[in-house]
């Protein structure tokens, strides 16, 4: 069937340094992505989006890249800082106001 | 996000009891979600409702029903609830194809 999946169910990173967050999606369809943060005992909450017709783009410290030719999505994030400790999710969807996610990296920032 | 109200925030229940969950939002969204959370598996989708007479089933709604009082009301029943529903459960609604999320409710099934 076709899923959202991250690569790497945690990540470890040291405070000040640069997040990568990897995720992989198989349905071809999906033209609109979104990363979401959830921190402990909140729901996910909103970080950027992306539609299928750019391959990046950038916000407040984090930057999306969208590789559409092998269905890959990344979030970067610069400058890690301890409250970016959180669980990071993505979601695709073809439109259908229908999201599907990831199961989800673990990132823990080290002080 | 204040703005999506859940309640109970965390709910200790027996097998085979009716519980439900209760969602409120105030955003003004016709759209809204709900789905639970299980360690490792992310987000999945039980049942979304486009608007107030629209009511449809997500990839997991077995045993679980909804009733959508309201545009600002949607609430998610387990009519006998049973120990593998145990889990996170969040409320969502969407504008355009971007979901806001309740704080969620922590159910425990004994």
């Amino acid at each position: 069937g076709e899923s959202v999946g991250l690569h790497l169910p945690t990540l470890s990173v040291q405070e000040g340094d640069n997040s990568i967050i990897n995720c992989a999606y198989s349905n071809s369809a999906s033209d609109y992505f979104i990363w979401y943060k959830q921190e402990s005992g909140k729901g996910p909450q909103f970080i950027i989006d992306i539609r299928s017709n750019m391959d990046k783009r950038q916000g407040q410290r984090v930057t999306v890249l969208l590789n559409k030719t092998v269905k890959h999505l990344s979030l970067q994030i610069a400058a890690t800082q301890p409250g970016d400790s959180a669980v990071y999710f993505c979601a695709e969807t073809p439109h259908d106001y229908k999201l599907s996610f990831g199961a989800g990296t673990t990132v823990t920032v080290r002080a | 996000d204040a703005d999506v109200t859940q309640t109970p925030r965390n709910r200790i229940t027996k097998t085979g009891k009716r519980i439900m969950l209760e969602c409120s939002q105030t955003k003004g969204h016709d759209r809204m979600y709900w789905y639970r959370q299980d360690p490792g598996l992310g987000l999945r989708l039980i049942y979304y409702s486009f608007d107030v007479k629209d009511i449809n089933k997500g990839e997991i709604s077995d045993g679980y029903s909804v009733s959508r009082q309201a545009q600002a009301k949607f609430s998610l029943s387990l009519e006998s609830a049973i120990p593998n529903q145990t889990a996170l459960y969040f409320c969502a609604t969407g504008r355009e194809n971007e979901q806001f999320f309740g704080p969620g409710t922590r159910l425990t099934v004994l």
